[in-house]
């Protein structure tokens, strides 16, 4: 069992350029999310998703877009990518709705230069 | 929009002291979580508190939840090295119960 993975674990881009996180949990989990966290911010939600086939905005959704078209996975992705969007980037899922505890993937560095 | 706050940001402790960091937010919350993240780590779950006025205890973590439920207090008694890490409170809302707003986070450093 392992839990919720992401993949990559660093990357490097450079500013313009296109890539896809992807997130994958073996729990069969309906919730899953996606958050960014940035020195002294906490953890932001950028989207979510309550289910196979949906999805539905955070608090910070521009310059990203999601895609869950498997219950186990959910794909974030950055169209072109700023300097902005460099953050470390988390991923999680959960049994059902904002009751029930978040399990977190290890997390994504991204560097965008 | 729901904000959930944390004091203090930071708090820096000799092994042994006591810590509390407190977290505020600006609606009513359904409940409240816990979640510990060590550095260079992600968050995990640590408690979760439903009732008006709950109190629960983890080894030395004591989580309270306020009367009103719109604040939360965590407490760790004696600290040790390995209580080392950020706390964030989170709670449903923001419009939807579908989600959690996670709180600005308290960073703990415990030296010996």
């Amino acid at each position: 069992n392992a839990g919720v993975t992401q993949t990559p674990k660093f990357r490097v881009l450079k500013t313009g350029q296109s890539m896809t996180l992807l997130c994958a949990q073996d729990m069969n989990h309906e919730y899953m999310y996606w958050y960014r966290q940035d020195p002294g911010m906490g953890l932001r939600l950028i989207h979510y998703s309550v289910g196979e086939g949906t999805t539905a905005k955070g608090e910070v959704p521009d310059g990203y877009n999601v895609s869950r078209l498997k219950k186990q996975n959910f794909l974030l992705g950055l169209e072109s990518a700023a300097p902005s969007q460099t953050s470390v980037y988390f991923c999680a899922s959960s049994y059902f709705s904002g009751g029930y505890e978040q399990y977190f993937g290890p997390g994504t560095r991204l560097t965008v230069t | 929009g729901q904000q959930v706050m944390q004091i203090p940001q930071y708090q820096h402790v000799q092994e042994g002291e006591d810590f509390t960091t407190y977290c505020n937010s600006s609606t009513t919350l359904s409940n409240i979580q816990w979640y510990k993240q060590r550095p260079g780590g992600h968050p995990v779950f640590l408690i979760q508190l439903v009732k008006s006025g709950e109190v629960k205890k983890q080894k030395r973590l004591t989580f309270q939840f306020g009367e009103a439920k719109k604040n939360s207090s965590l407490h760790i008694t004696a600290t040790q090295t390995t209580d080392v890490g950020t706390y964030f409170c989170a709670g449903p809302g923001g419009g939807t119960a579908s989600k959690l707003t996670f709180g600005t986070g308290t960073r703990l450093q415990v030296t010996l």
